[in-house]
Formats: C-alpha cells, sequence, structure tokens
C-alpha cells in the first residue's frame, strides 16, 4: 500500500518556466514532508522540507505548498534551470524528529532549453 | 562536510551467493538506514538502526539481514542472492534531532545473475 504517492512519472518543462511538482499521501498521521532530489549514479540530496503547523515554506527558487485537508503538497521551481533537471522524491515522517521516512515514486523532471 | 560511503558502486553476483554491501558514516549519527530503489517503486526501507548493536525491520525486510557494530558502520547482508534483489541499494543517515533529513550514500548497484 502506497502511503506517498507520486502520480507523475515524469514532467518536462522549458528552461525559465515554473515546474510543478506533485506529492498525495494517504496517512493522516504524516505532519512532516521533505523533498529530495537524485542525480543519476548519486545518492539523493535533501531539497526542502515543511512541518504541518505551516502551509508553505520557501528556499529560493523552490517553494514546497501544503494542503493538510486534501493531503497534498507540491514543490515549485521558479524559474527552471537545465541543472534541475533530475529524481525529485518526496517524503513524508508521523512526526518531526521521529526518523523514519516514507518515500515516494519519484518524478523525473527535464528542463528543456 | 557530511559524507556516507559506501563499499561498491557496482557489483555482480550470482544466485545464492552470500553478499555483503557495506557503510560508513562520519558524521557521528545514531541513525542509519538501508534503502533499495527499483523504477516505479522509489525507496523503500529495508531495515534501520537507531543505535549500536540495534536494529529494526523496515517495510522490506525479506531475504536481508543487518549489522550494526560500530557506530559508523552499517553492513546489510543478502544471505542467498536471488534475482529479485538486483537493485539499487542506497545507504543513508542521520542525526537524533529535530530535523528529519537523511543524508545518502551514492548507492550500489547489485546485479544478481
Amino acid at each position: 500500500d502506497q502511503q506517498v504517492k507520486q502520480n507523475s512519472p515524469s514532467l518536462s518543462v522549458q528552461e525559465g518556466r515554473i515546474s510543478i511538482l506533485n506529492c498525495d499521501y494517504t496517512n493522516s498521521m504524516f505532519d512532516y514532508f521533505l523533498w529530495y532530489k537524485k542525480y543519476p549514479a548519486e545518492g539523493p540530496t535533501f531539497l526542502i522540507s515543511i512541518s504541518s503547523i505551516k502551509d508553505k515554506n520557501e528556499d529560493g527558487r523552490f517553494t514546497v505548498f501544503l494542503n493538510k485537508s486534501a493531503k497534498h503538497l507540491s514543490l515549485h521551481i521558479v524559474p527552471s534551470q537545465p541543472g534541475d533537471s533530475a529524481v525529485y522524491f518526496c517524503a513524508a515522517s508521523a512526526r518531526q524528529g521521529a526518523q523514519k521516512l516514507v518515500f515516494g515514486q519519484g518524478t523525473r523532471l527535464t528542463i528543456n532549453p | 562536510d557530511v559524507k556516507v560511503t559506501q563499499s561498491s558502486r557496482y557489483l555482480v553476483k550470482r544466485t545464492g551467493e552470500k553478499v555483503f554491501l557495506e557503510c560508513v558514516q562520519d558524521m557521528d549519527h545514531e541513525n542509519m538506514f538501508w534503502y533499495r530503489q527499483d523504477p516505479g517503486l522509489g525507496l523503500r526501507l529495508i531495515y534501520f538502526s537507531y543505535d549500536v548493536k540495534m536494529k529494526e525491520k523496515g517495510d522490506i525486510p525479506e531475504g536481508y539481514s543487518v549489522s550494526r557494530e560500530k557506530k559508523e558502520r552499517f553492513s546489510l547482508i543478502l544471505e542467498s542472492a536471488s534475482t529479485n534483489q538486483t537493485s539499487m541499494y542506497l545507504c543513508a543517515s542521520s542525526s537524533g534531532g529535530s530535523l528529519n533529513e537523511q543524508f545518502f550514500g551514492p548507492g550500489t548497484r547489485l546485479t544478481v545473475l
């Protein structure tokens, strides 16, 4: 049973435009969410996180939005750059500080020049 | 700088062989994790450890065991490798603080023939 779902396996966006990656979850106990970025032949690297007490968190070009009632979060990248081409994973935790994460399937983002 | 290293980047083994995957972190982290990454399935947790000599099953522990004799080292063992264990194996570590961020190694691509 996939508790964290990324329903788009791939996304293609033009350089300079906005990239929006989506993630849905089913477990209402999840209250802390993270996004990771993965390049080929490398391990995932942490990108940005959000706690359930917030509905938005920004870090430079990256913004994560959380809609608790819909059990949905999204990652916005603006403007998109070629170096953003990677696989993006969302992850969820049952409480902040609980170390176990549940990951989604990943979305491959391709930024076209 | 945070570093997680894995003993091999690529490994080819035969069915029935015993396989050891080693992971070392230099951040004095309490928590260590083993995941496998498969297309369309994302990252799935195999085992994790909160402390030396402690281990807990993740979501897919069948066919695997782990060992943590020292804080910095976490080993994944495939007692009798099978072809369905062909995958990318990722090790991660995290501190015991309030943030859930996990730091990943580069991964081991294991092929079982």
